[in-house]
């Protein structure tokens, strides 16, 4: 069993949908839980960052952590053109471990 | 702060070439971290330092590949002698391990051909 699971599937959205992703993980170890997003041709960008179960949100953007389902999700509100991308979830324990990405499309 | 920096940005060469590739972490960041990223296998990390020491190389591809990371704000990746299927992009990350908030380079685009 991997570390970190992320279906890689692409998503197509209509604007203003709500965007759903999410990972699992095996390793308990694992303190903190990160988004990226990575736009064509560019490096992963920090998108939001947690440490405790729950939820965090900013702007459009909310994180959900629950550690004892060892399960987390990001949800796009409202998604835009620009929210287009891939995203990767990312787990610290004394590294990084990323999941495969997912590449979101937002249909104008 | 002006981020993880790169060089070179884009890098062509020609099979069995050395290549290079260099980076500048955050100041203050312990952690340093290579990853390669292609279409087919996504982000695979090659290597990672903790304060400048090598912790892990498990995912270096083979013998061709070193690291070194000679102070706190520098780190090269050397590829020698260099093959087609080393074409991709590398990313150099760094972090604190505090807060295990990882930040990415630009990367460099090599093409080997």
């Amino acid at each position: 069993q991997k570390e970190v699971e992320q279906d890689p599937g692409p998503l197509s959205v209509p604007e203003g949908a709500i965007v759903s992703l999410n990972c699992t993980y095996s390793n308990s170890a694992f303190q903190y839980f990160m988004w990226y997003r990575q736009y064509s041709r560019k490096g992963p960008e920090l998108l939001m960052y947690t440490y405790s179960s729950g939820n965090k949100e900013d702007g459009r953007f909310t994180a959900q952590v629950d550690k004892s389902s060892k399960y987390i999700s990001l949800f796009i509100r409202d998604s835009q053109p620009s929210d287009s991308a891939t995203y990767l979830c990312a787990m610290w324990g004394n590294r990084l471990a990323f999941g495969k990405g997912n590449q979101v499309v937002v249909i104008p | 702060d002006a981020g993880v920096i790169q060089s070179p940005r884009h890098e062509v060469t020609e099979m069995g070439q050395e290549v290079t590739l260099r980076c500048k972490p955050i100041s203050g960041h312990d952690y340093l971290f290579w990853y390669r990223q292609t279409m087919m296998r996504g982000l695979e990390l090659l290597i990672y330092f903790n304060n400048n020491v090598p912790i892990d190389d498990s995912g270096m591809p083979e013998d061709r590949f070193s690291a070194k990371m000679p102070n706190a704000s520098f780190s090269t990746l050397k590829i020698q002698p260099s093959e087609p299927r080393d074409s991709a992009v590398y990313f150099c990350a760094s972090s604190q391990s505090t807060s295990g908030r990882t930040y990415f380079g630009p990367g460099t685009r090599l093409t080997v051909t």
